[in-house]
């Protein structure tokens, strides 16, 4: 059974495009986790949410508690953007953690 | 700006030896953890580590692995007889003091070739 669920699992989109991604989750929350796995392994936390909206430059997370619904959005994408990004949740329960199985996101010039 | 760090960034062992990786996470960070992913995966969780105990760990963390932050810097995971399946990238990470669900920073992982 898989807690978090991620769509699409793979994005290709054209330089300039808005690309939305999206995350549902069935267990119970204390806060979400955006990250972005670069294609040499590394991870880097985008955003933590544990209500409404949070923007980063051309980044936006939006997460709906009563859904279980987090998307994130990329405004303007840009090739550096290719990458694999990954929702993730800590459990309301202790520190455990579930991850989706990932999005790869290319953007093409 | 702090960084966690990990070591090795590869190793290669064989089928039933002992590897111990080591993590330095960041300085004022309370709560660490290690995560696995195997390759082609999904990241997976292995356990949480605060107060010097383990606070949370998963089905994949049994009698083989074991934490450790032996002292005020280093926390290390060992995997005590290695089994081919071991084999996979294994991030360390840390977070800040305050409620659970803070901001997680990664390491840059530790890549184990189980022989």
């Amino acid at each position: 059974k898989n807690e978090v669920e991620q769509s699409p699992q793979n994005l290709t989109a054209q330089e300039g495009e808005f690309i939305t991604i999206n995350c549902s989750y069935s267990v119970g929350i204390s806060a979400l986790h955006w990250l972005q796995q670069h294609p040499g392994g590394g991870i880097v936390s985008l955003f933590m949410l544990s209500s409404g909206k949070k923007k980063h430059g051309r980044l936006i997370a939006t997460i709906n508690i009563q859904e279980k619904h987090s998307s994130l959005h990329i405004t303007a994408s840009h090739p550096r953007d290719s990458a694999v990004y990954i929702c993730a949740v800590s459990s309301n329960t202790g520190n455990q953690f579930y991850f989706g199985t990932g999005t790869s996101l290319t953007v093409i010039p | 700006e702090p960084e966690v760090t990990q070591t090795p960034s590869h190793q290669v062992t064989q089928m039933g030896q002992e590897v111990i990786l080591r993590c330095v996470p960041i300085s004022n960070h309370l709560y660490f953890y290690w995560y696995r992913q195997i390759l082609g995966q999904k990241v997976e969780f292995l356990v949480s580590f605060y107060n010097n105990e383990i606070s949370e760990k998963s089905e994949i963390f049994d009698d083989q692995f074991s934490v450790e932050r032996p002292d005020g810097s280093n926390f290390t995971l060992k995997i005590r007889s290695t089994k081919l399946e071991d084999s996979a990238m294994y991030f360390c990470a840390s977070s800040p003091p305050g409620l659970s669900g803070n901001t997680i920073y990664f390491g840059e992982g530790s890549w184990l070739t189980v022989v």
